[in-house]
């Protein structure tokens, strides 16, 4: 079974652009959170969707947006890219959203902003 | 409002000794907790949950962590360390809202597990 795909995995942007960043959850999966890490805030929540709407939404700007598509698959935008949006954005995806199942992660997409 | 904490940045430990790495949890209802692992430029990957039960859980490469309620803790342990365990740790707890159980996780702030050889 292949596990949580995100692509891309590297990307550079320039302050000011925006990026799109998508992620194809576990087969069968259908719930699908994204959560940022830097070396200085650590592991911060961005948001959960389940069943192509939004459960939950951590403490960012608007400027960070996600959807996810009937297939279970989701994408997470950054409009007017900030250099310190740079950091290791990590997809994760749980089969629904009871509290025994287990929530696996992806590689991440590594954004560094210029 | 659930929170874990990892007290220790970094832990050493020769390779073949026994490792912990501490956890200590605060939450409102049951705990779901987890443990991940996190070597360098990579994901997370899942070691082990604790959801209910038995408070020794096992998990992926002879890890188990050790469930104590009295002590609000989730040590993470292992008999015989390995270089190759080398790594980020990072213990998480699962939040909860007015519908129960959530797929956003609170994670603590990492421990460094170095091994010498």
């Amino acid at each position: 079974k292949a596990g949580v795909t995100q692509t891309p995995r590297y990307l550079i942007k320039t302050r000011g652009q925006q990026v799109t960043l998508s992620c194809s959850p576990i087969s069968g999966h259908r719930s699908v959170s994204w959560y940022q890490q830097t070396p200085g805030q650590g592991l911060q929540f961005l948001f959960e969707y389940f069943s192509e709407t939004q459960r939950n939404k951590g403490n960012f700007p608007g400027r960070f947006s996600g959807r996810q598509f009937s297939n279970s698959r989701s994408e997470m935008n950054v409009s007017t890219l900030e250099l310190g949006d740079s950091a290791l954005y990590l997809c994760a995806s749980s089969q629904d959203r009871s509290g025994g199942n287990t929530i696996y992660f992806g590689e991440g997409s590594w954004l560094t902003v210029v | 409002a659930q929170s874990v904490a990892q007290p220790e940045d970094q832990v050493n430990v020769a390779e073949g000794n026994p490792l912990t790495v501490k956890c200590t949890y605060s939450v409102s209802g049951n705990p779901y907790l987890f443990w991940y692992v996190q070597y360098p430029n990579r994901g997370l990957q899942f070691l082990l949950k604790y959801i209910t039960g038995d408070n020794l859980v096992k998990g992926s490469y002879g890890f188990e962590a050790e469930f104590n309620k009295s002590q609000t803790s989730f040590h993470l342990k292992k008999p015989s360390a390995l270089v190759s365990d080398s790594a980020l740790y990072f213990c998480a707890v699962r939040d909860l809202d007015y519908g129960g159980a959530t797929n956003k996780l609170i994670f603590g702030t990492g421990t460094l597990l170095a091994v010498q050889p």
